[in-house]
């Protein structure tokens, strides 16, 4: 069984422009979680879709911003990137809630802001 | 506020020795709540969850966390420390239903031959 597949693992962009990771998750996986880690913050809570619907949302500015196909795959996208972006994204997939199931995390994409 | 405290940002132990890592909680309602490990480059991996059931729980790779609600406490531990067994460990706990994960900082183990 296909384990959760992040694209691309590794990218370099320069401030002010936008990137857009992709995220898939395990077969029959219908939620899908973003979260931001850093070293100064640690892992914080992006959004979660869930079914083409963003079930929740964490506290980051509007220039981050995601979606959720019929097949369940999501996309992440930043605007107006910042120096401060700069950080390892992960996609968590699950079937359901997370209180009922378990979360698959991906290896990530590691994105750099010069 | 709802968070996750993990006191040592970073542990050392030699190989064979007792490996505990602190994870402490704060929540109006009973948490469900869970250690991952994190080895460098890759993403998170579930070591073990509590989910009301048991309160000692145990997890992949001989670990195993015991649940204490009056210290509001969720430690981890390992009888005898593997070199394997470094990396980045963290405590994370859900609240409710449909709710994200809620992250400790994380506890770096270095384990010394």
């Amino acid at each position: 069984k296909a384990g959760v597949t992040q694209t691309p693992r590794y990218l370099i962009k320069t401030r002010g422009q936008q990137v857009t990771l992709s995220c898939s998750p395990i077969s029959g996986h219908r939620s899908v979680s973003w979260y931001q880690q850093t070293p100064g913050q640690g892992l914080q809570f992006l959004f979660e879709y869930f079914s083409e619907t963003q079930r929740n949302k964490g506290n980051f500015p509007g220039r981050f911003s995601g979606r959720q196909f019929s097949n369940s795959r999501s996309e992440m996208n930043v605007s107006t990137l910042e120096l401060g972006d700069s950080a390892l994204y992960l996609c968590a997939s699950s079937l359901e809630q997370l209180m009922n199931t378990e979360a698959f995390f991906g290896q990530g994409t590691r994105l750099t802001v010069v | 506020a709802q968070s996750v405290t993990q006191l040592g940002s970073h542990v050392s132990v030699s190989e064979g020795a007792l490996v505990l890592l602190r994870c402490n909680y704060s929540s109006s309602v009973p948490p469900y709540l869970f250690w991952y490990v994190q080895y460098p480059n890759q993403g998170l991996q579930l070591l073990l969850k509590y989910t009301s059931a048991a309160t000692l729980v145990k997890g992949i790779n001989g670990f195993e966390a015991e649940f204490k609600k009056s210290e509001t406490s969720f430690h981890l531990t390992k009888p005898s420390a593997h070199m394997s067994d470094a990396a980045e460990y963290f405590c994370a706990m859900v609240i409710a239903a449909g709710t994200a994960l809620i992250f400790g900082k994380g506890t770096t183990l270095s384990v010394s031959s």
